[in-house]
């Protein structure tokens, strides 16, 4: 059972362009995580959320997270090259859960 | 610059052959965690230690897969006998607080 639907899949993007990509649950969790993959390297945290409707921005990227704490969004403003990559959400079921359940990602590729 | 060491970065075997993978955690971290990638599955966790004893490994194919920690600065992931399905790319991460891992380059299997 996949636990996280992350969506578009596969996204390809001029730069300069924004995006937002979405991670979507029908279970609660008590906080959410963000990655970006790059080939051949493992995933790279770049925000864990915490609160319902909380807002994190990371330069030109914001992160959402749901106010019923089920799902997130990713929104990069004036996407980059160095933008392109796997980004994975992950959610934790308790405060300090090991256990993190990965969403399967979206594909985003910037061309310059 | 702290990281987590994983080796051999690149593996192929044939099917039965035994394979054993090997993760250096960052110095001082006592969380480590196995993950296998897919196209397919996405990440999965595979097993998860803290300071060295197992306390999940539910992740796992008992009877093939074993994971141990001889010491704090080494935890080995072994498939024997290696089957084409088990084909992926095996993630070690390592943390002090559970659900913050940092995650290693990965080594890519290839059982043929």
């Amino acid at each position: 059972t996949q636990l996280l639907e992350q969506s578009p899949q596969f996204l390809s993007i001029q730069e300069g362009e924004n995006l937002t990509v979405y991670c979507n649950s029908s279970s609660v969790f008590s906080s959410l995580q963000w990655y970006r993959q790059e080939p051949g390297e493992g995933p790279v945290l770049l925000v864990t959320v915490v609160t319902g409707g909380e807002v994190k921005k990371l330069k030109r990227l914001t992160f959402q997270f749901g106010d019923a704490r089920k799902d997130s969004s990713l929104h990069i403003t004036a996407a980059q090259p160095g933008d392109t990559g796997l980004y994975l959400c992950a959610g934790a079921r308790g405060a300090g859960s090991y256990q993190l359940t990965f969403g399967k990602g979206t594909k985003l590729s910037v061309i310059p | 610059d702290a990281r987590v060491t994983q080796t051999p970065r690149h593996k192929v075997t044939e099917m039965g052959q035994e394979v054993t993978m090997r993760c250096q955690p960052i110095l001082g971290h006592n969380t480590v965690f196995w993950y296998r990638q897919t196209m397919m599955q996405g990440l999965e966790l595979l097993a998860y230690f803290r300071n060295r004893a197992p306390l999940d490994d539910s992740g796992m194919p008992k009877d093939r897969f074993s994971a141990e920690m001889p010491d704090a600065t080494l935890a080995t992931l072994k498939i024997q006998p290696s089957e084409p399905r088990d084909s992926a790319v095996y993630f070690c991460a390592s943390g002090l607080i559970e659900n913050i891992q940092y995650f290693g380059a990965g080594t890519r299997l290839s059982v043929l």
